[in-house]
């Protein structure tokens, strides 16, 4: 079975500082990996889709960007930081039909 | 753009009645999936659904996928406090790409 790995689990930055949020799956290869962010008690926003190394679909454009420089490795990253920003970052493994969630970072830009 | 339309958005109960949440979009889904969420922690999936018109049932909850395959319906039976949580839904297309619903908070009280 898949273990997804995420963190920080929690990060409080100010406004304009950097960002980066790691990603790391284990018990596949080649996965297919995404980044979704969630408001409180609300859906998840799909943000990126990575099918391998190097591959990477935003599905909205924002101040964030991601990266795939290894299989099993997925990252989140901003150059500076909005309030807008903060929210539930939760990362997922596809296995099968079926998708794998990490444990999530809570995100609050101050 | 919101694909997938949850209602109701927030549900009250008493142990033992039974609910229906709802998932309606304009678009096609190849899959249909239902999560449930607890505060803080990824999405745990509870079912997929890929046929048309079908029907699963998972103890006291039943699936229903809709015709067209452009709606789904999540009931549960005599509601016990351990089902409180965030329910959500999410369609599969464009190959792969989950996009979720709102999502509804069930809270049922002992």
């Amino acid at each position: 079975s898949q273990t997804i790995h995420q963190w920080p689990a929690t990060l409080v930055q100010p406004v304009g500082s950097p960002l980066s949020l790691e990603c790391t799956v284990e018990g596949t290869s080649n996965p297919n990996l995404y980044w979704y962010r969630q408001a409180a008690g609300r859906g998840l926003q799909l943000l990126f889709y990575s099918v391998g190394i190097g591959q990477i679909s935003s599905e909205v454009p924002q101040n964030l960007s991601a990266s795939r420089p290894q299989d099993r490795q997925f990252i989140l990253s901003s150059k500076k930081l909005l309030l807008s920003d903060s929210g539930f970052y939760l990362c997922a493994s596809l296995f099968g039909d079926t998708q794998y969630f990490g444990p999530g970072t809570r995100l609050t830009v101050l | 753009t919101q694909l997938l339309e949850q209602s109701p958005q927030f549900l009250s109960i008493q142990e033992g009645e039974n609910l229906t949440v709802y998932c309606n979009s304009s678009s096609v889904f190849s899959s249909l999936q239902w999560y449930r969420q607890e505060p803080g922690e990824g999405p745990v999936l509870l079912v997929t659904v890929v046929t048309g018109g079908e029907v699963k049932k998972l103890k006291r909850l039943t699936f229903q996928f809709g015709d067209a395959r452009k709606d789904s319906s999540l009931h549960i039976t005599a509601a016990q406090p351990g089902d409180t949580g965030l329910y959500l839904c999410a369609g599969e297309y464009n190959f792969n790409k989950f996009y979720f619903g709102s999502g509804t908070k069930l809270n049922v009280k002992p």
